[in-house]
């Protein structure tokens, strides 16, 4: 799991609620990364964020909101707007945005709603 | 947005066995990443191709790739029960996003 922590690694919602999930990275890199994963899929990416200040919609970044204020963190969000949110999230970061570099991915927080 | 489908979606062998998985995708590409998943955990990178690069090994490794088929392909060889997981390839998809797979799940019996 590198040096990306994410907490907490279960996380319970009442419907109606938001829940704030932590990331946060030792590495320096400047990208990070949200990813949604459902039981038997791939990852989906939700937001992105190339520098600090600056961050961008993913595939489904509807129901989810972002910030960041740090280069070592990258918080999501997940509002009650978000009409399915229980999956596992998963946050990545690497050393600069762009496809020729590795992602290094923190061990996920699992998301039930109740 | 999926951009790699691997194939088969699931792969049962035995220990000390090959295990070969592979991977499609659409459109052309810059590069195809290979990632682990262990159940319940972040991915691992294991592997980086090129497309100008045709073949690639790191340890029991060994990755192809066929753009002119858009294919890769994973070859673990001698597998050991700790290689059980899911394996995803990754291409990059629309600009500085990687777009992932389904997966394979790999189950290596002892």
């Amino acid at each position: 799991d590198g040096g990306i922590t994410q907490s907490p690694k279960y996380l319970f919602r009442k419907e109606g609620q938001n829940v704030t999930l932590s990331c946060e990275q030792n590495l320096n890199h400047d990208a990070m990364y949200w990813y949604r994963q459902d039981p038997g899929q791939g990852l989906r990416l939700i937001y992105y964020s190339q520098i600090v200040n600056d961050f961008q919609k993913g595939d489904i970044a509807e129901g989810y909101s972002v910030s960041r204020e740090k280069k070592e963190s990258f918080p999501l969000t997940v509002t009650s707007a978000q009409k399915n949110p229980t999956a596992f999230y998963l946050c990545a970061s690497s050393l600069v945005a762009g496809v020729y570099n590795e992602q290094f991915f923190g061990p996920g927080t699992r998301l039930t709603v109740l | 947005s999926q951009q790699g489908e691997e194939d088969p979606q699931a792969l049962s062998i035995q220990e000390g066995e090959n295990a070969t998985m592979n991977c499609s995708y659409k459109t052309s590409i810059n590069n195809l990443q290979w990632y682990r998943q262990n159940s319940g955990r972040g991915l691992v990178h294991l592997i980086l191709i090129r497309s100008n690069e045709r073949e690639k090994h790191s340890g029991r490794l060994r990755v192809t790739l066929d753009t002119s088929k858009k294919s890769s392909s994973l070859l673990i060889t001698a597998s050991r029960a700790a290689d059980t997981a899911s394996y995803f390839c990754a291409t990059d998809g629309s600009a500085r996003q990687l777009t992932f797979g389904s997966g394979t799940q790999l189950t290596v019996l002892p």
